[in-house]
């Protein structure tokens, strides 16, 4: 198994532009959710699924789109990339009935 | 919606003394609570876990205590060695019916320990 996977691991993007992170597990997990991490504040909850076709907001939902269309892939949308969007990205996935949550290795995104 | 507080946020020990994280939460209905590590670099890694019908949780140098009256939870390591310096956040969330997480961990913002040798 890879676990999961995250891609691409570094992006620069200028304001305005728009991309997609992208997400996948290939352990069944129904559950799945993005994090933003910046230096002193910890991991944030952007959004979270807990199967195919149901998503829902986290702590810091705003600027960020998400679907979840199969239950390997949840990538996330920048529609308008700000600066304040500079962080590292981290996507988790877990199964359903147990606790643990699995990391991929996280996405650098700079905004300039 | 919750809210976890984490201290200290940064902790520096001598090789072989103990270390204490101390977390605090909001929100009553918050029954699971994990511990992660995470090295430079990489990412989180769950070290311990406790879910609220336990008081303590003991695995081999690590311990995690949660008093739900007082909405705090701890991490304990003992006998600390350099391989545990690192950055430590506490997390909590609500269970579903199932009895698992349902990936929506709210976490603290962090404790960097450092094992001074």
């Amino acid at each position: 198994n890879a676990g999961v996977t995250q891609t691409p691991k570094f992006q620069v993007l200028k304001t305005g532009q728009s991309m997609t992170l992208q997400c996948a597990q290939d352990m069944n997990h129904e559950y799945m959710s993005w994090y933003r991490q910046d230096p002193g504040m910890g991991l944030r909850l952007i959004h979270y699924s807990v199967g195919a076709g149901i998503t829902d907001q986290g702590e810091v939902p705003n600027g960020y789109n998400v679907s979840r269309s199969t239950t390997e892939d949840f990538p996330l949308r920048l529609l308008s990339a700000a600066p304040s969007q500079t962080s590292v990205y981290f996507c988790a996935s877990s199964r359903q009935g147990s606790y643990e949550q699995y990391f991929g290795p996280g996405t650098r995104l700079t905004v300039t | 919606g919750e809210n976890v507080e984490q201290h200290p946020s940064t902790l520096s020990v001598q090789e072989g003394d103990s270390a204490v994280i101390k977390c605090t939460y909001s929100d009553s209905a918050s029954n699971y609570f994990p511990w992660y590590k995470q090295e430079l670099g990489k990412r989180p890694q769950l070290i311990i876990d406790i879910r609220s019908n336990v008081g303590e949780k003991k695995d081999q140098r690590i311990a995690v205590t949660l008093n739900k009256t007082a909405k705090h939870f701890s991490l304990h390591i003992t006998e600390t060695q350099p391989e545990d310096s690192a950055v430590y956040f506490c997390a909590a969330s609500i269970t579903n019916f199932y009895g698992g997480s349902q990936g929506n961990l709210i976490f603290g913002k962090g404790t960097k320990l450092s094992v001074k040798p």
